[in-house]
């Protein structure tokens, strides 16, 4: 079965930082792209970064470039989050998702369930 | 604002048939595919339609995808009230040098 399990969610002060990172299990995980998606309280779905099979190409969204770093380790099945400089619009769920085996993801799944970061004082 | 037009709420009754939009535009929709995703009250989002119309196994024919131009459409007959969630379109989009994910607003599909 493929799975995939988030965590390192919790609360952060701003200006804090947050690793998250995302174990998977049930498939080749150095054959596909990986993302990250957020969803912020009653709000709707977000892509934050995306990452190729090799580590080749990576895509960040504006809102956190430049804050947040993508990376994984093909030997653990493993993918990760690091996340500087958090701010209060930062909170929400995050989801680690699998993508394609193209460079850039042309879908998502599955999802994880997701870890909740609160940036808050 | 969302790069993803989608209508926030659509209805109908159990056994009807409902389609959902996602409008774009020749940077995203026009020129990548269009995949769906379910989000069921407090769960994780799944999908459903991949490459425009294609389902992925376990997901039933009542599901159905489509593209035209930058535009697509989830379509869903035989309506449950299990297929009360949230419906989310997406696709890449290459406005930007390097590029970007895009999600529609996302649509609540309420079964009366």
């Amino acid at each position: 079965e493929v799975q995939l399990v988030e965590s390192g969610g919790g609360l952060v002060k701003p200006g804090g930082s947050l690793r998250l990172s995302c174990a998977a299990s049930g498939f080749t995980f150095s054959s596909y792209s990986m993302n990250w998606v957020r969803q912020a309280p009653g709000k709707g779905l977000e892509w934050v970064s995306s990452i190729s099979s090799s580590s080749s190409y990576i895509y960040y969204a504006d809102s956190v470039k430049g804050r947040f770093t993508i990376s994984r380790d093909n030997a653990k099945n493993s993918l990760y989050l690091q996340m500087n400089s958090l701010r209060a619009e930062d909170t929400a769920v995050y989801y680690c998702a699998r993508g394609g085996v193209a460079a850039r993801p042309n879908w998502f799944d599955p999802w994880g369930q997701g870890t909740l970061v609160t940036v808050s004082s | 604002q969302s790069v993803l037009t989608q209508p926030p709420s659509v209805s109908a009754a159990p056994g009807q048939k409902v389609t959902i939009s996602c409008s774009g535009s020749s940077s995203n929709i026009g020129n990548n595919y269009v995949s769906w995703y379910q989000q069921l009250p407090g769960t994780a989002p799944k999908l459903l339609i991949y490459d425009n119309n294609k389902r992925p196994s376990g997901i039933p024919d009542r599901f159905s995808g489509s593209k035209s131009g930058t535009s697509a459409t989830l379509g869903i007959t035989g309506l449950q009230t299990g297929d009360e969630a949230d419906y989310y379109c997406g696709t890449w989009d290459s406005s930007l040098s390097a590029g970007h994910w895009v999600f529609g607003g996302g649509t609540k599909l309420t079964v009366l």
